[in-house]
């Protein structure tokens, strides 16, 4: 158990809709990263937050934002869903901002289904 | 833009044998990661690389980094049936991780 946990587990719903995802980091991390992972796109970094505010950004559609709160947790909102959203989505988080060692421990996922 | 290069994508093993998965990418790091995942489970850290030179050894698995050759080897010794899962690695920049396509491991009996 890496500490920070996810919810839901899984979550079935229709094209169309919007679900938000939520992350709780580890007690302490400032981090809070999140990541895609589908079988026709691998794992891929989505976006990253630093104790409240945006840090890094990767390949997230504009349909999809996030962010974090005051007490760390994070939301990942993914709007207008289509069947190619459907994915295994990992929150991680870290002590600190990124480079030097700066570990990632990352959450069980959220599986998304879309129909 | 990094890009990170594993294989194989899919290893058949027997059990006892040794085997050697391979990582390469693009452009320099701030460090390397070795995940194992379980089907539909979270990524567990295997070995964190740092530097040029670098050689972690866990159990049956070690894993080295070559920084000049952009390389990291994982090397599987006597293969057993509990170390089948999918294996990536994965490269640091910043905050952002780029994992290579992950290999499936299978060892058979």
């Amino acid at each position: 158990d890496s500490g920070v946990t996810q919810t839901p587990k899984h979550l079935i719903t229709a094209t169309g809709q919007r679900v938000t995802l939520r992350c709780s980091p580890r007690s302490g991390d400032l981090s809070v990263y999140w990541y895609q992972q589908s079988l026709d796109q691998g794992l891929q970094f989505l976006i990253q937050y630093y104790n409240g505010e945006e840090r890094a950004k990767g390949n997230i559609l504009e349909r999809f934002s996030a962010q974090q709160f005051p007490d760390l947790h994070s939301e990942l909102n993914l709007s207008s869903l289509e069947l190619g959203d459907s994915a295994l989505y990992f929150c991680a988080s870290s002590v600190g901002a990124g480079g030097g060692y700066n570990e990632q421990f990352f959450g069980p996922g959220t599986r998304l289904t879309v129909l | 833009e990094l890009k990170v290069e594993q294989n194989p994508l899919f290893l058949s093993m027997q059990e006892g044998k040794n085997y050697t998965i391979y990582c390469n990418y693009s452009t320099t790091s701030d460090r390397l990661y070795w995940y194992r995942q379980d089907p539909g489970k979270s990524l567990e850290s295997l070995f964190v690389l740092l530097s040029n030179g670098a050689v972690k050894q866990e159990g049956r698995l070690m894993a080295s980094l070559d920084t000049k050759a952009r390389l990291s080897t994982l090397h599987i010794t006597a293969a057993v049936h509990d170390l089948s899962a999918t294996y990536f690695c994965a490269l640091a920049r910043g905050g952002k991780l780029t994992f290579g396509q992950g290999t499936i491991l299978t060892v058979h009996p």
